[in-house]
């Protein structure tokens, strides 16, 4: 049973450029979160998705960041005109559903140049 | 604001040692608590969640957690140098989002 599959694992970016992260949570898991590790900070919540639906997004900044998770296909965290200041490592995680302690990916490390 | 707070260390233990991590948190209505690991540009994993004051044992490890006192703790009994990680503290009040400390880094000497 494959793990929670996250790519690319590095991504690099010139300022203005668009960032897309994608997630594929583990099998029989429906429940989908991002979290935002910088660099010595620790890890912030982002957004959390199931199949079709973004149910909290409190931890996403209003501007520039979007998330999905279709119906088929893996979940997409969209960073539209990165600046430096997205530079970090991007995880994600699922669960089989809510109040279950949620397994991570290997992360995304972008890097906006 | 909801806050967690953790020793960055890094705690060193020779090995053999009982290792203890602390951690408190400041959101009275957290209602789950977990342990992760995370080794130096990988993932986090999860080693323990905790619900119920008291202690919960799994393995090598303990977790404590003290409601009243908003206060969780990790013993790793017998370290090992493969033990050597930081070690996140994280709480949840709604049930899905988390909310990490920086962790604590731990050092095991052979």
């Amino acid at each position: 049973n494959a793990g929670v599959m996250q790519n690319p694992r590095h991504l690099v970016r010139r300022r203005g450029q668009e960032a897309r992260l994608r997630c594929s949570p583990m099998k029989g898991h429906s429940h989908v979160y991002w979290y935002r590790q910088l660099p010595e900070e620790g890890l912030k919540f982002m957004v959390y998705l199931q199949k079709e639906n973004i149910i909290d997004e409190s931890g996403m900044p209003k501007e520039r960041f979007s998330a999905e998770f279709p119906k088929e296909g893996p979940s997409i965290l969209r960073i539209q005109q990165v600046v430096r200041g997205d530079s970090a490592a991007y995880f994600c995680a699922s669960s089989p559903r809510d109040r279950e302690e949620a397994f991570f990916g290997q992360g995304t490390r972008l890097t906006v140049v | 604001q909801k806050e967690v707070e953790q020793n960055s260390g890094p705690l060193s233990v020779p090995e053999g040692a009982i290792a203890s991590l602390n951690c408190t948190y400041s959101d009275r209505g957290s209602q789950s608590f977990f342990w992760y690991r995370q080794y130096s540009g990988k993932s986090p994993e999860l080693i323990m969640f905790i619900y119920s004051n008291g202690d919960k044992e799994d393995g090598r490890f303990t977790a404590q957690l003290n409601k009243a006192s908003q206060y969780v703790s990790l013993l790793i009994r017998d370290s090992q140098p493969s033990d050597s990680a930081t070690y996140l503290c994280a709480f949840s009040n709604s049930g899905y989002a988390l909310n990490f400390g920086k962790g604590t880094s731990l050092l095991v000497t052979p």
